[in-house]
């Protein structure tokens, strides 16, 4: 079964500043990927997602991720980072055409002013 | 624009009570999922469904059950509610049978309470 690793728990970035997320995957295939942003108290939001392709794919609110097949990465880029980019932040594992995606345990982003 | 609701947003109750717990989407997906999410944690998937009459259990034991009588309707029912089981509950849907597109859209959660 695929599964999914976000070493960093918590960011703390400032305003403005670039930011990148770290997401490494385990699955034999070739994997569907993704981002998701979840803010407090709500539910998640789909940020871009990879299945085949260009392997730099952007997404909503100026994210991009870029697939790493030799290093099993799927890191979460943006350039300059927002105050209400503050939120936690999910990568997620799945296989074509099947239920079982799993998710990583998130890395949660303050941005200080 | 992703169509999933989910009802109550908040509720605390007290041990022992029945509670069912509302989800529904209006985007005509067959797959229908409920995960478990403790703070800090990754998303449990406790419950999914392929599509009407049909059920089945996650990777994460749960004492609550589901239903799928309606294709737009997946309910998740505790029968007698126990402080273990407070935790947000998050509902989520994806495509049809037919594609391969698993794509999860998520309604805003249930946050649960046992006192």
């Amino acid at each position: 079964a695929q599964s999914v690793t976000q070493p960093d728990i918590h960011i703390t970035v400032s305003e403005g500043a670039s930011l990148e997320l770290r997401c490494n995957y385990s699955y034999g295939a070739t994997p569907y990927l993704f981002w998701y942003v979840q803010s407090p108290g709500q539910g998640l939001q789909l940020l871009l997602k990879y299945f085949s392709g260009d392997t730099l794919v952007q997404g909503i609110k100026g994210f991009e991720a870029e697939f790493k097949r030799s290093q099993s990465s799927f890191n979460l880029r943006k350039p300059s980072v927002h105050w209400s980019d503050a939120a936690e932040y999910f990568c997620a594992v799945g296989v074509y055409n099947n239920n079982d995606m799993r998710f990583g345990a998130g890395t949660r982003l303050t941005v200080k002013p | 624009e992703a169509d999933i609701y989910q009802t109550p947003r908040y509720l605390v109750i007290g041990t022992g009570k029945k509670i069912t717990l509302e989800c529904s989407q209006t985007m005509g997906h067959d797959k229908m999922y409920w995960y478990q999410q403790d703070p800090g944690m990754e998303l449990h998937l406790i419950h999914y469904s392929y599509g009407v009459n049909s059920t089945e259990k996650g990777d994460l034991s749960s004492e609550s059950t589901v239903s799928r009588i309606r294709t737009e309707h997946f309910p998740l029912t505790l029968e007698s509610a126990r402080p273990s089981h407070t935790s947000q509950y998050l509902c989520a849907s994806s495509g049809n049978l037919a594609g391969g597109d698993n794509e999860q859209f998520f309604g805003p959660g249930t946050r649960l309470t046992v006192l």
